[in-house]
């Protein structure tokens, strides 16, 4: 059963702290992507990577960073965390232009 | 800018009556749509998909009508049924070297299926 692995459900953070959320998938695929969702604005493209080291802005890049390292595994970096960023993380990856397989999410709250 | 657009937060119908999801974009690149399903605490899941090429596809329950003058598509589910109680989330793709595989998502519509 193929399968993207968000390291974290819940995560509850300060202002003002590095936070880092972490995505594996075991399916060698090439695609991988950051969304958050957020009520009544559904999915937004945060970041996406078409391969190792390789990293695209998506429509809400400001205030995020990411790290592709290794094929298998996409990492989403909150420089300074704002209470903004609360939301819902949402990671996924995909091997051709059609269909992602999505892991079960990160609830962020920053207080 | 929003390229797809899922007009109604929310929709509720009783069991065993059809569910229509309804999905507008403004892209005239896109070529293909899917309609994913999403409960409370996990991610979502792929329902169903069709190309530019068709204006219809069938799976099962599921139905998906492409209209593409009207720049419309549907989601049809007959028939409902409670466990279908879900937010449904409307997303376009557009062919290109770097569009090719990034997905665009509307706000996503609520279907309540009451028993």
């Amino acid at each position: 059963d193929v399968k993207v692995t968000q390291s974290s459900r819940y995560l509850v953070k300060r202002t003002g702290e590095k936070v880092f959320l972490e995505c594996v998938q075991d399916m060698d695929h090439e695609n991988m992507f950051w969304y958050r969702q957020d009520p009544g604005l559904g999915l937004r493209l945060i970041y996406f990577s078409y391969d190792v080291k390789m990293k695209e802005k998506g429509d809400i890049p400001e205030g995020y960073s990411v790290s592709r390292e290794k094929k298998e595994r996409f990492s989403l970096i909150l420089e300074s965390a704002s209470t903004n960023q609360t939301s819902m993380y949402l990671c996924a990856s995909s091997f051709s232009n059609y269909g992602y397989t999505f892991g079960s999410g990160t609830r962020l709250t920053v207080v | 800018d929003q390229q797809v657009k899922q007009n109604s937060p929310s929709l509720s119908v009783q069991e065993g009556r059809i569910s229509i999801l309804n999905c507008d974009y403004t892209n005239s690149m896109f070529d293909y749509f899917l309609w994913y399903k999403k409960y409370p605490a996990e991610g979502p899941t792929f329902l169903i998909s069709i190309s530019s090429i068709k204006d219809k596809n069938e799976d099962g329950r599921f139905t998906v009508f492409l209209n593409k003058s009207a720049k419309h598509l549907s989601l049809h589910i007959v028939p409902s049924q409670p466990g279908d109680s879900a937010v449904y989330f409307c997303a376009a793709s557009a062919p290109g070297e770097t569009s090719g595989s990034r997905l665009t998502f509307g706000e996503g519509t609520q279907l309540t299926v009451n028993p």
